[in-house]
């Protein structure tokens, strides 16, 4: 499997609940980005890796989303005190060095209840 | 703001053309991207444009204007298969992409 890989693929908590979503990227891919999609729309940009160094979080919704690549490979997602409005498929992309392109993993749907 | 303009739906037959054309205003510019995304699925890259023009590749081509805020992406002989949704995006800032709701193609017979 040479794709970006995602578990799990779906999650339900209930509301107040923390959880962790997981991603691996392509092997050599050095940035990696995490994006919220909605029902009917279009991803949302949550945050930015190069390698293990968070360059960009800008669109972490709130102070209850974190996001960690501690060896600048394998990334987790983690969301404390689940809320309704979390609910989303939360879709991970890595790309190389050398091009501008994103490749994105199957997402995990997260439904909070 | 940051907005991306593109129609929700568009339907059209199997073998014929389609154009979906997306507008765009953005606080930076990379690169116009074109990803296709089937229900419950990953998008998948089809394009990128930083230049102005059209680029071919395959059944499928992608036109930019920078000056505009323009960008189309064309599907030639359309299969059943190409029903899916469009995403138009615009890089920005340091790498982030920036979509639109997307426009969902339906091919009919």
């Amino acid at each position: 499997g040479a794709g970006v890989s995602q578990s799990p693929r779906y999650k339900v908590a209930k509301r107040g609940q923390d959880v962790a979503l997981r991603c691996d990227p392509i092997s050599g891919h050095v940035s990696l980005f995490w994006y919220q999609q909605a029902l009917g729309q279009g991803p949302e940009f949550l945050t930015y890796f190069q390698n293990e160094a968070q360059l960009d979080k800008s669109g972490l919704p709130s102070d209850r989303f974190f996001a960690e690549r501690p060896e600048g490979s394998v990334s987790t997602l983690k969301i404390q005190r689940t809320q309704q409005e979390d609910s989303a498929v939360y879709l991970c992309a890595s790309s190389r060095p050398t091009g501008p392109e994103q490749y994105f993993g199957p997402g995990t749907r997260l439904t909070v209840t | 703001g940051q907005n991306i303009d593109q129609p929700t739906e568009m339907t059209a037959t199997e073998g014929a053309i389609v154009q979906i054309n997306c507008t765009y205003q953005t606080s930076g510019f990379n690169g116009l991207f074109w990803y296709q995304q089937h229900a419950g699925e990953a998008p998948t890259f089809l394009s990128y444009n930083v230049l102005d023009g059209l680029e071919e590749k395959g059944r499928f081509s992608s036109f930019l204007s920078r000056s505009k805020g323009y960008s189309y992406l064309l599907l030639k002989e359309l299969q059943m298969k190409d029903s899916a949704s469009y995403l138009c995006a615009v890089g920005t800032g340091a790498n982030n992409l920036f979509f639109g709701t997307g426009t969902r193609l339906t091919v009919i017979p």
